[in-house]
């Protein structure tokens, strides 16, 4: 597709179930980000990828979330055993050659955990 | 740690109105600055990219420039208008913490 693409756009899920959350980025792009956006807070970065290096996941909020790239296209987000706090929108990114390129957001998966 | 603040949080004018909105950063090693517009519910649309070694882009009635010594950056809306209304992000590229954002500026532009 043109943009980037997230899977599913809306997702409610019970506390304590596993969520899998996907992002197809811009064909080409090397780089791929994923944030998370709270209600009335800012974007918070959570892991990058670039092409097929392992990523740092230090940004990750709590050792329930992980995340994987493969073939250095698409990627999930996976929040094991989710709570009430993991609800918020989570937004993936692309950029064709890293931090130093322009970065392109899909629409975000609006996570509610109830 | 990079900081960025945005003023202001929010804003409400008349349609027409030249406007100016402003993030400032603490950490002058950057990337590149990027400014975003979200519109409610949606994702982030990119409005306007500029590299560490430039000042200033300009796309359409959008001109954003850039400071590095003193940490600042301007967005510039002329003759803004109702489509217009949205909350404009301002973003840092720094490496590989990918970009760290500002709260964002609520703008509204009343017909």
């Amino acid at each position: 597709g043109a943009g980037v693409s997230q899977s599913p756009s809306n997702k409610v899920t019970e506390k304590g179930k596993d969520v899998e959350l996907r992002c197809d980025p811009i064909s080409g792009h090397t780089a791929l980000y994923w944030y998370r956006q709270s209600l009335g807070q800012g974007l918070e970065f959570l892991i990058y990828f670039q092409g097929n290096s392992a990523p740092d996941k230090s940004g990750l909020p709590s050792d329930r979330f992980s995340a994987e790239r493969t073939g250095g296209s698409v990627s999930t987000l996976t929040i094991q055993r989710t709570q009430q706090e993991d609800s918020a929108v989570y937004l993936c990114a692309s950029s064709f050659d890293g931090p130093n390129t322009e970065a392109f957001f899909g629409q975000g998966t609006r996570l509610t955990v109830v | 740690k990079q900081e960025v603040t945005q003023i202001p949080a929010a804003l409400s004018v008349p349609e027409g109105e030249n406007l100016v909105l402003n993030c400032s950063f603490t950490d002058s090693a950057i990337y590149n600055l990027q400014w975003f517009r979200q519109d409610p519910g949606k994702g982030l649309t990119s409005l306007l990219l500029i590299q560490s070694s430039q000042r200033e882009q300009t796309s359409g009635r959008l001109n954003a420039s850039l400071d590095k010594s003193s940490g600042r950056s301007t967005l510039y809306i002329a003759a803004s208008q109702p489509g217009d209304s949205a909350t404009y992000l301002c973003a840092l590229g720094g490496g590989a913490d990918g970009l760290t954002f500002g709260k964002g500026t609520h703008l509204i532009i009343q017909p």
